[in-house]
């Protein structure tokens, strides 16, 4: 079955530099990668999501990289705020979106 | 997102006590999920039902029971046999080449 890869665990930023968070999959068969922010207490929500026919793609401030070949895919968020420190978590899915596999997460802390 | 419901948003249990979380959701959505998350961790997979009448185990399903008799609805049950239940629930859905969604979740403990 897939196994989804996170890195770093935690990362500290200072406000108003970038933070990269990068993720590794096994199956070649996913198709779809979603990036989920959790703060704390509060429930996982869609913040980017790409998939295999597209190498990146951009949301104001976030942005994510896939390299299919390489099996891996990367969150960029630039202009860090402290709204951005929460949890952040990647996945992968190999079948129309379900069956969701997700990394275990990075603690993002962004330091005024 | 408001599509799924969550209920109760806390919830205690007894030593030998089945309890019951409720996920219901009106999205119209095919796929429903349950995720237990212990404090500081990822998301683990416990029961996935991608129809009506239908579900599989995921990760970590000992413990758990689950039924999917209509579409809207996919309640958890955490038996007596989880001898270790305190975590954060999560119910999720999503349709064909979605994402999930979530609900907000209940923090199950025990007393």
């Amino acid at each position: 079955g897939e196994n989804v890869e996170q890195h770093p665990s935690t990362l500290s930023v200072q406000e108003g530099d970038s933070a990269v968070i990068k993720c590794t999959y096994s199956d070649s068969a996913s198709n779809y990668f979603p990036w989920y922010k959790q703060e704390l207490g509060k429930r996982p929500q869609l913040i980017i999501d790409i998939r295999s026919n597209v190498g990146e793609k951009k949301d104001q401030r976030i942005a994510v990289t896939l390299n299919k070949t390489a099996k891996h895919f990367s969150l960029h968020i630039t202009e860090t705020q402290p709204e951005d420190s929460a949890v952040y978590f990647c996945a992968a899915s190999s079948y129309y979106g379900q069956n969701f596999v997700f990394g275990p997460g990075t603690r993002l802390s962004v330091l005024p | 997102d408001g599509g799924i419901t969550q209920s109760p948003k806390y919830l205690f249990r007894k030593e030998g006590q089945n309890v019951t979380l409720s996920c219901e959701q009106n999205l119209n959505h095919d796929a429903m999920y349950w995720y237990r998350q212990d404090p500081g961790q990822g998301l683990r997979l416990i029961y996935y039902s991608q129809i009506v009448n239908d579900f599989q185990k995921g990760d970590i399903a000992e413990g758990y029971s689950v039924s999917r008799e209509k579409k809207e609805s996919f309640p958890l049950t955490v038996t007596s046999a989880q001898k270790n239940p305190t975590a954060f629930y999560l119910c999720a859905s999503s349709i064909e080449d979605q994402p999930q969604h979530f609900g907000d979740g209940t923090r199950l403990s025990i007393l």
